[in-house]
């Protein structure tokens, strides 16, 4: 059974940056896309971005292009989405997610969730 | 604003069938398949349905999906209490390059 395993909450200043991990196991990793999806408090789902392990290139929602930064560790089965510049308006809750098939956008596992907070 | 436009609530009473809207564009629906997301509060969303009308293991038959040129439908046949939470859609969008999801609609059980 797939899972993923995202890192603790996070509290960040406006004007840093915040690494979130996502470990998945149970699965190949390097075959299939991994994406990160957010959920401001309150609202509805956005896509983030999106990494197939094996080809290491990354694609991201044009809103966080030069912002955000999205890498795996194959050694480790382990996708990481970093985002700087952080403002208000980026504490939500992010999520990791793997689809059905290797590029599939219909996202079937997920992990728990990563609260990231951004205060003063 | 989502790009994919559903109504932002929804009420049944058990045992009645509710239908949840969701429209879009032919960039996204009108040329890709459509997904819908099960979300309870303070969980992480659940795929309900995939290619338009293909439910995963374990999903009760009480729901079905449904696309029609730029819009999709998820219906909700023999509403049960349980099924009180939001629903999303999602499509594939060409122009942005990536998946776009509705605003939600949270369901209400009466």
């Amino acid at each position: 059974q797939v899972q993923l395993v995202q890192s603790g909450v996070e509290v960040k200043k406006p004007g840093s940056s915040v690494t979130v991990s996502c470990k998945v196991s149970g699965g190949t990793f390097t075959t299939y896309a991994v994406s990160w999806v957010r959920q401001a408090p309150g609202q509805g789902l956005e896509w983030v971005g999106g990494i197939i392990p094996i080809f290491e290139t990354a694609n991201y929602a044009q809103r966080f292009q030069g912002r955000v930064t999205i890498t795996t560790d194959k050694s480790t089965n382990t996708a990481y989405m970093e985002l700087s510049s952080l403002t208000f308006g980026d504490t939500a809750m992010y999520y990791c997610a793997r689809g059905r098939g290797s590029t599939s956008h219909s996202f079937l596992y997920w992990g728990q969730g990563t609260l990231v907070t951004v205060s003063s | 604003q989502s790009v994919l436009t559903q109504p932002p609530s929804a009420s049944g009473t058990p045992g009645q069938r509710v239908t949840i809207s969701c429209s879009g564009s032919s960039s996204n629906i009108g040329s890709h398949t459509v997904n819908w997301y099960q979300q309870f509060p303070g969980t992480a969303p659940k795929l309900l349905i995939y290619t338009n009308d293909q439910r995963p293991s374990g999903v009760p038959d009480r729901f079905s999906g449904s696309k029609s040129e730029t819009s999709a439908s998820l219906v909700i046949s023999g509403l049960q209490s349980e099924d009180e939470a939001d629903y999303y859609c999602a499509a594939w969008d060409a122009s942005l390059s990536g998946p776009v999801f509705g605003g939600g609609t949270k369901l209400t059980v009466l």
